[in-house]
């Protein structure tokens, strides 16, 4: 079966540069979440969006922005990035109304240095 | 606002024996969704299991079964039979909204499971 598909799987950044991290969901799901998950941490949810709407929003920072595409992909923008950025950064997908189907994609390790 | 707890940071468990791990909840809605997650050394987060919160049954998956108890607010995860491949990070993680629009999941601090041959 098709899963949540996340790009990169692993990229290097410095300090003040911008980072985009996308994340493809499992055909037919229409909502799409991010979580962030720092070392030795729990995953922190930062934002979702259902049919190309924002429709929650966590402990995202103002430094990043992120968007749902007309085919349901996501992307995550990142900018003016610190070291605490460093994690590991999930997609998950569900159908809207049964949230009970949420799929995590395998993640991208972003390291800042 | 929505907790969750797990309180063993560490398990160990001998193959081919069963083991519980402890999940506590803290809800004032009365329609949630509880999860958890296997998340092994290499980083992926995989489904295990979920329960509603007005399923009148425990949910069960081949070797995983939740014992929900709504009264005492506890969502523990058993996995019988344990193996080897099962030593990995375990998250227990709660939704708003059974199967409803607050799908955004929060999780428990996770307890790691060491399974011993």
């Amino acid at each position: 079966a098709a899963g949540v598909i996340q790009s990169p799987r692993h990229l290097i950044k410095e300090k003040r540069e911008t980072a985009t991290l996308k994340c493809y969901p499992i055909p037919r799901h229409d909502t799409v979440y991010w979580y962030q998950q720092g070392p030795g941490q729990d995953p922190q949810f930062l934002i979702s969006f259902y049919e190309k709407m924002q429709s929650d929003k966590g402990s995202i920072p103002d430094r990043f922005s992120a968007q749902q595409f007309s085919d349901y992909h996501s992307e995550l923008n990142m900018s003016s990035l610190e070291l605490g950025d460093s994690a590991l950064y999930f997609c998950a997908s569900s159908v809207q109304g049964a949230n009970y189907e949420q799929y995590f994609g395998p993640g991208t390790r972003l390291t800042v240095t | 606002a929505q907790k969750i707890t797990q309180t063993q940071p560490g398990m160990f468990v001998q193959e081919k024996e069963a083991v519980t791990l402890d999940c506590t909840y803290d809800t004032s809605d009365p329609s949630y969704g509880l999860f958890w997650y296997k998340q092994p050394s290499s980083g992926e987060m995989i489904f295990l299991i979920y329960q509603g919160s007005y399923d009148q049954q425990n949910a069960t998956e081949g070797r995983y079964s939740l014992n929900f108890q709504k009264a005492r607010k506890s969502a523990n995860l058993v996995i019988s039979a344990s193996q080897l491949g099962d030593s990995a990070m375990y998250f227990c993680a709660m939704s708003g909204g059974d199967g409803g629009s607050q799908g955004n999941l929060i999780f428990g601090k996770g307890t790691k499971l060491s399974v011993k041959p």
